[in-house]
């Protein structure tokens, strides 16, 4: 059975950080590409970042660019959103998302910046 | 960044009736398009792969067309379960991107 659960999400104040993980299961992980989407309660599906299988090819929204850092662990089958500098217009619900044949995606986390 | 134009933003359609939701992609992307399907409350559900591949288990009622920066989505026969609302993605290049979304409404 795949598993894809994320977690991390929380409140937090404006300028402060966050790491979001993900965890995954029942797939192979360490050859896929995987990626944030996030999405603001009632509004479109935003990408955030992606990573390639071995991580030589990352990319950024440019709302998230120089704040925000993806990472993965082949070992550990997990996928991690380190979030710096966090701002309210973060606020949102964080799916982590597999891009592979199967479509495999998380319930999400959920940030929320306010002070 | 390539851009992806999502029309209609919404549509009021009955069971039955053939619904066509269109995305325009800024610059030239292949056959580099997706489309989700999302209900309230849980995570989206790809449709489309690589503009007309059908995921598996998806319904043959839904199909994707188009090439270059024009795609469509099309669902032939309206379902009571397909009130959604659908989005476009381009995975041709970094930054990726969503279209603005199309929900899909009982009329």
């Amino acid at each position: 059975e795949v598993q894809v659960v994320e977690s991390g999400g929380n409140l937090v104040q404006p300028g402060r950080s966050l790491r979001l993980s993900c965890e995954t299961s029942g797939f192979s992980f360490d050859i896929y590409a995987m990626h944030w989407v996030r999405q603001v309660p009632g509004k479109g599906l935003e990408w955030v970042s992606g990573i390639s299988w071995n991580s030589e090819s990352i990319g950024y929204a440019a709302s998230v660019k120089g704040r925000f850092t993806i990472s993965r662990d082949n070992a550990k089958n997990s996928l991690y959103l380190q979030m710096n500098s966090l701002r309210p217009e973060d606020t949102a619900l964080y799916y982590c998302a597999c891009d592979c044949a199967g479509d495999f995606w998380g319930q999400g986390t959920l940030v929320t910046v306010s002070s | 960044d390539i851009q992806l134009t999502q029309s209609p933003s919404s549509l009021s359609a009955s069971v039955g009736d053939r619904v066509t939701i269109t995305c325009r992609a800024s610059q030239g992307i292949r056959n580099d398009l997706a489309w989700y399907q999302q209900k309230p409350g849980a995570a989206p559900k790809r449709l489309i792969y690589a503009t007309n591949s059908l995921q598996s288990e998806v319904p043959s009622r839904f199909s994707g067309s188009g090439s270059g920066t024009e795609f469509t989505l099309t669902i032939s026969s309206l379902q009571p379960e397909d009130f959604a609302t659908y989005y476009c993605l381009q995975h041709n290049s970094y930054p990726l991107t969503f279209g603005g979304g199309t929900k899909v409404e009982i009329k």
